[in-house]
């Protein structure tokens, strides 16, 4: 079955400007992770979402924000993009939240910030 | 507060070397689980382990092998008889289970080259 989808998979933006990430999870799996990476940071968890209701928020400052869809599908939104917003963001999903099992992962929306 | 630490930044090994990559976790919960991920050069994260607190079984599957010792808050990953597609970066994770799984808190990795 078809793995976990993002798109666009590389995007470039200039400072103040916004973006709008989107997950399409694995088939029949209702819950949605999104997490950023920096080779500074690490890999970071942003926030979860199931059944359209979010779960779990990381540390992250309010100019990012995500949703979830009927449809399961999310999308993640980060307004005011400053240069340290460059990361690898990667969507997981999962049958269930908070299984603490197998998380699917898709190959990530490479965003730059200039 | 949850925390794990891949020490090894990068290791390189000649090919059919065994390697082991550390992982050492902090958790005040006692019931956890402990997580090994891959990442290829595509980005995306591939699973290849879980264990939970109360499980330190080792496990081996294939050429990788699993040590678990709650005793020193390892998780230790050895891959027998490298190959050069073994060539990624490997990630440990750690869930706390006590009030409900939290997310993923993951270490900085440890990136494996192995040369042919």
């Amino acid at each position: 079955k078809a793995g976990v989808t993002q798109t666009p998979r590389y995007l470039i933006k200039t400072r103040g400007q916004q973006v709008t990430l989107s997950c399409s999870p694995i088939s029949g799996h209702r819950s949605v992770s999104w997490y950023q990476q920096t080779p500074g940071q690490g890999l970071q968890f942003l926030f979860e979402y199931f059944s359209e209701t979010q779960r779990n928020k990381g540390n992250f400052p309010g100019r990012f924000s995500g949703r979830q869809f009927s449809n399961s599908r999310s999308e993640m939104n980060v307004s005011t993009l400053e240069l340290g917003d460059s990361a690898l963001y990667l969507c997981a999903s999962s049958i269930l939240a908070g299984e603490a099992g197998e998380l699917f992962f898709g190959e990530g929306s490479r965003l730059t910030v200039l | 507060a949850q925390k794990v630490t891949q020490a090894q930044t990068e290791i390189s090994v000649v090919e059919k070397e065994d390697v082991t990559l550390d992982c050492v976790y902090e958790t005040r919960d006692t019931t956890y689980y402990l997580f090994w991920y891959k990442q290829p050069p595509s980005g995306e994260l591939v699973f290849l382990i879980r264990r939970n607190s109360f499980d330190e079984q080792n496990e081996i599957s294939g050429r990788y092998s699993w040590n678990f010792q709650k005793s020193t808050s390892s998780f230790n990953f050895t891959i027998t008889a490298s190959q050069v597609v073994d060539s990624v970066v490997y990630f440990c994770a750690l869930s706390e289970a006590q009030s409900g799984n939290t997310p993923l808190v993951f270490g900085k990795g440890t990136r494996l080259s192995v040369i042919a």
